[in-house]
């Protein structure tokens, strides 16, 4: 595997911030990206980096530190719609997508 | 349209069987993947076609046979299964290398096969 590394659950409370975090033992790869699924369902793409820094798109960011070996997803004023499963993913050579092992995000009121 | 259509989205299914298992999506990509994927686990990428070539087969055991007839249709072919493959196969796409673009992946429902 890509040793892709992430917590397996966490809970936090509605209008609040979280943050996720994904770690990795691997290099070589063109892009990071963030994907939710909730149960059931197929996974839908949030965000992604190429670069290191913050990507913010909305209530979602992602951010990318390469010589860490770590990136995040962040998700401000959590609605309970976000209880989902948030998977990152390695991108290499543009079509090689390796998934790490998701982090449950429960949202409570 | 923006969709990855999966068929069927149920399947059950005895060890000495053949099935399929079907996608297509009309966004004019040009790479399309099978993941398959059990309960509570991350996405495993089985295959990968590029531009309707086989670009990685990721040592999937010959019980899988993927095809892709054309650019919009990306089949699975299933033959002497085991129990253990039975798991929820999520086919999905990407835009390709040749124009710049995001790349990320948009995935079906997928088919959830059972076997027995």
């Amino acid at each position: 595997g890509q040793n892709i590394d992430q917590p397996t659950e966490m809970t936090a409370t509605e209008g609040a911030i979280v943050q996720i975090n994904c770690t990795y033992q691997t290099s070589g790869f063109n892009g990071l990206f963030w994907y939710q699924q909730h149960a059931g369902e197929a996974p839908t793409f949030l965000s992604y980096n190429v670069l290191d820094g913050l990507e913010e798109k909305g209530r979602f960011s992602s951010f990318l530190s390469r010589s860490k070996g770590y990136s995040y997803l962040l998700l401000k004023e959590l609605q309970m719609k976000d209880s989902a499963s948030y998977l990152c993913a390695l991108r290499y050579n543009f079509n090689k997508f390796y998934f790490g092992s998701g982090t449950k995000l429960n949202v409570k009121p | 349209d923006t969709e990855v259509t999966q068929t069927p989205k149920h399947l059950v299914m005895g060890m000495t069987n053949k099935k399929s298992l079907k996608c297509e999506q009309h966004m004019g990509h040009r790479a399309m993947y099978w993941y398959k994927q059990k309960a509570k686990k991350p996405p495993e990428l089985m295959f990968v076609y590029s531009y309707e070539k086989l670009s990685i087969n990721e040592s999937v055991p010959s019980r899988f046979s993927p095809e892709c007839p054309n650019s919009s249709l990306l089949n699975l072919h299933l033959h002497a299964l085991q129990p253990e493959d039975s798991a929820l196969y999520l086919c999905a796409s990407s835009r390709g290398v040749a124009v710049p673009n995001t790349g990320e992946l948009f995935f079906g429902e997928g088919s959830r096969l059972t076997v027995l």
